[in-house]
């Protein structure tokens, strides 16, 4: 089956850092790629639509320039949290589309981000 | 985009039938109906998708009425391994606007 990956799976950074998450599709290629986040007990926020070759479509709310997205090819996409807070914490998970089979979206393990 | 209600929580033992309803009342033409599982600190993962009536892979059921207005997730027989949160997303596969609802957290007692 398809496969999604993302690194690091956990990272601790001091307040004032930034932090790079990888999403890769390991064995299709995604033009569409998405980003969430999560909160615990909570339900997965969509924060961005990533299509390769182009800019982010960011939801209402989220801060486009603390989150820095970049699809540079159909099976990489990264989420850069710019000058990270506590407030940050949180986990991250992407999801990749299928570029053949549009109806099918695959789901990263997530990244678990703690901000000190 | 088709708001999605389900119920916040429910309770099972082991060997029974499952069934999940999420109502989707303004649910569009173009929309599809499908659910994720989501054990805690992981990634959704995909159980199954349908658009109208009945959709049934090697995991589950889907259950769809002709008005398309709800859909029954049916897990045969759980197990304690099935404890876990269950998503409902209606949204049009093709314009990118999947969004998930509060879920469903699903306990199976032994």
């Amino acid at each position: 089956g398809a496969v999604v990956s993302q690194h690091p799976s956990r990272v601790i950074c001091k307040s004032g850092t930034s932090v790079k998450i990888e999403c890769r599709s390991l064995d299709f290629q995604a033009t569409t790629m998405f980003w969430y986040r999560q909160f615990p007990k909570q339900s997965l926020m969509l924060m961005a639509t990533s299509n390769e070759g182009s800019k982010a479509t960011y939801e209402q709310g989220v801060e486009k320039d603390k989150f820095l997205i970049n699809h540079a090819s159909l099976t990489l996409s990264t989420l850069t949290v710019t000058s990270a807070h506590p407030e940050d914490s949180s986990f991250y998970i992407c999801s990749a589309r299928h570029t053949g089979h549009p109806y099918e979206q695959y789901f990263g393990p997530g990244t678990r981000l703690t901000v000190t | 985009l088709a708001k999605t209600t389900q119920p916040i929580s429910m309770d099972s033992y082991e060997g029974q039938e499952v069934n999940i309803t999420c109502s989707h009342n303004n649910i569009a033409t173009n929309d599809y109906i499908t659910w994720y599982q989501q054990f805690p600190s992981q990634g959704p993962r995909f159980i199954i998708q349908g658009y109208k009536t009945k959709v049934t892979n090697e995991v589950a059921s889907l259950f769809i009425p002709a008005d398309r207005k709800s859909s029954t997730l049916s897990l045969p027989r759980v197990s304690l391994s099935d404890t876990a949160v269950y998503y409902c997303l209606v949204g049009d596969i093709y314009n990118n606007d999947m969004r998930f609802g509060a879920g469903t957290r699903l306990t199976v007692k032994p």
